[in-house]
């Protein structure tokens, strides 16, 4: 199984600062298909995980251009330019490459 | 507006059998797979299994946390999949969200095994 690590896993901003995520994957998560299949997720409390990123640096239509996602290979990173209050929850990656699909184990974004 | 709605979630004892359903909306249900993802309370997310679509076999696969006590259907005619639990553990209490990878995320039922 690809083994999914997210940095930190906990993380306090402060609103208009930016901010940055790091995923690991333990195998690379290019595909044969030239794709790389790594998504990005915030879960707000109460809510279900919402898609924000996929394959590695797409948004999704809707979300806001203060998301970016980059990386390569097996070394993926969120930033969110400026927080905003309606950015806080628990992010996580996930890989689309393999079954059994996993994901990283979170990281909570919380105002400072 | 593509949607997901999931039901049948209980509370359920240890050893017994509980069936969950996820009717889709707003999409061509046949043409996707679909897959169950849970969550233990105030955990992580985990990936339960999933079923392809018929155009590709419809086969399912499987977390191994799972294999061999839970199954993964679907009903093209009426835009449902479900997800047959069997041999219920505590430990496989959550709330369990049935998705169309990677986009689409239904609200989640709640399933609770415990005596």
């Amino acid at each position: 199984d690809i083994v999914m690590t997210q940095s930190p896993l906990s993380l306090s901003v402060t609103p208009g600062q930016p901010a940055s995520i790091s995923c690991k994957s333990s195998q690379s998560l290019l595909h044969s298909d030239g794709k790389t299949y790594l998504y990005w997720y915030l879960q707000k409390p109460g809510q279900s995980p919402r898609l924000l990123i996929y394959e590695v640096s797409r948004r999704l239509s809707g979300v806001p251009d203060r998301f970016s996602g980059g990386g390569s290979g097996t070394d993926f990173t969120l930033r969110i330019s400026r927080v905003e209050a309606e950015d806080l929850g628990v992010y996580f990656c996930m890989q689309g490459i393999n079954v059994p699909r996993t994901f990283g184990p979170g990281t909570r974004v919380d105002l400072k | 507006e593509e949607q997901l709605v999931e039901s049948g979630g209980d509370l359920v004892q240890p050893g017994r059998s509980l069936r969950l359903s996820c009717t889709a909306s707003g999409f061509t249900f046949g043409d996707f797979a679909m897959s169950w993802v849970r969550q233990a309370p105030g955990k992580g997310l985990e990936w339960v299994g999933f079923i392809k679509s018929k155009a590709y076999g419809g086969t399912t696969d499987y977390a191994a946390s799972v294999k061999g006590r839970f199954t993964i259907s679907r009903d093209d005619s009426k835009s449902i999949a479900y997800l047959q639990m069997s041999s219920l553990k505590s430990e496989d209490t959550g709330l369990y969200y049935c998705t169309r990878e990677p986009t689409v995320w239904g609200q989640g039922t709640m399933v609770t095994v415990s005596s």
